[in-house]
């Protein structure tokens, strides 16, 4: 079965600290990936795509890896500040036609002073 | 603020009636996205509009659903004879092609 794998579990990291959050995926052959970020009671807000052919793509603090023969992508924030605890989201844009987005059920970051 | 904008951001309603929710995405944007959204859950696709025309729906849309897109701007879902499992966050999202999606605040509806 098509399967989308983000740790369901809150990621807890100390200010100035690098955070990295995981998905993995099953059975899917996407063209794009892209992570969002969401708040709580908000829409989710593009942060970075990054196509099959590439490896990795950054993003001021932000890098993004993509690797498709592990068909895992790892999101990095780097000097993590308490403004970017939210909910990050895992998208895989496929190439059917009209590039619809499968998320993952995202993971939540909590960064404390 | 040219973003995408939903309306209502919040709907209680009673089992069985009818709700209609509205989308209006950013104007020069002709792809058109609708997505549900249930806690702890990432949006899952409802269907999808390029301009005027509803190209693909999710068999998640059962036949109580409906969306349109009549002059490819604004859009608007409804949902007939709603159920308790219809409480979620509906989403709107709209995008050009080959490019990120936007999404609007999400309609909250509450079914009792």
């Amino acid at each position: 079965s098509q399967k989308i794998e983000q740790n369901s579990e809150a990621l807890n990291i100390q200010e100035g600290k690098t955070a990295t959050l995981t998905c993995n995926y099953t059975n899917y052959s996407p063209a794009y990936l892209q992570w969002y970020r969401q708040d709580p009671g908000r829409g989710p807000v593009f942060l970075l795509l990054i196509r099959e052919n590439e490896k990795e793509k950054r993003k001021e603090r932000l890098k993004v890896t993509f690797d498709t023969t592990l068909k895992q992508s790892l999101f990095h924030i780097t000097a993590s500040q308490p403004a970017d605890s939210a909910t990050y989201l895992c998208a895989l844009l496929m190439n059917t036609g009209f590039q619809k987005l499968v998320f993952g059920t995202g993971t939540r970051l909590l960064v404390s002073p | 603020d040219t973003g995408v904008s939903q309306d209502p951001r919040h709907k209680i309603t009673k089992r069985g009636q009818n709700v209609t929710f509205r989308c209006d995405p950013i104007s020069e944007h002709n792809r058109l996205y609708w997505y549900r959204q249930t806690l702890g859950q990432g949006p899952e696709f409802l269907t999808y509009f390029q301009n005027e025309a509803q190209l693909e729906k999710s068999r998640l849309l059962s036949d109580r659903f409906s969306a349109e897109r009549p002059k490819g701007s604004f859009s608007t879902l409804e949902i007939q004879r709603t159920e308790q499992g219809d409480s979620a966050m509906y989403l709107c999202a709209s995008s050009v092609l080959g490019s990120e999606q936007f999404f609007g605040p999400g309609t909250r509806l509450t079914v009792l």
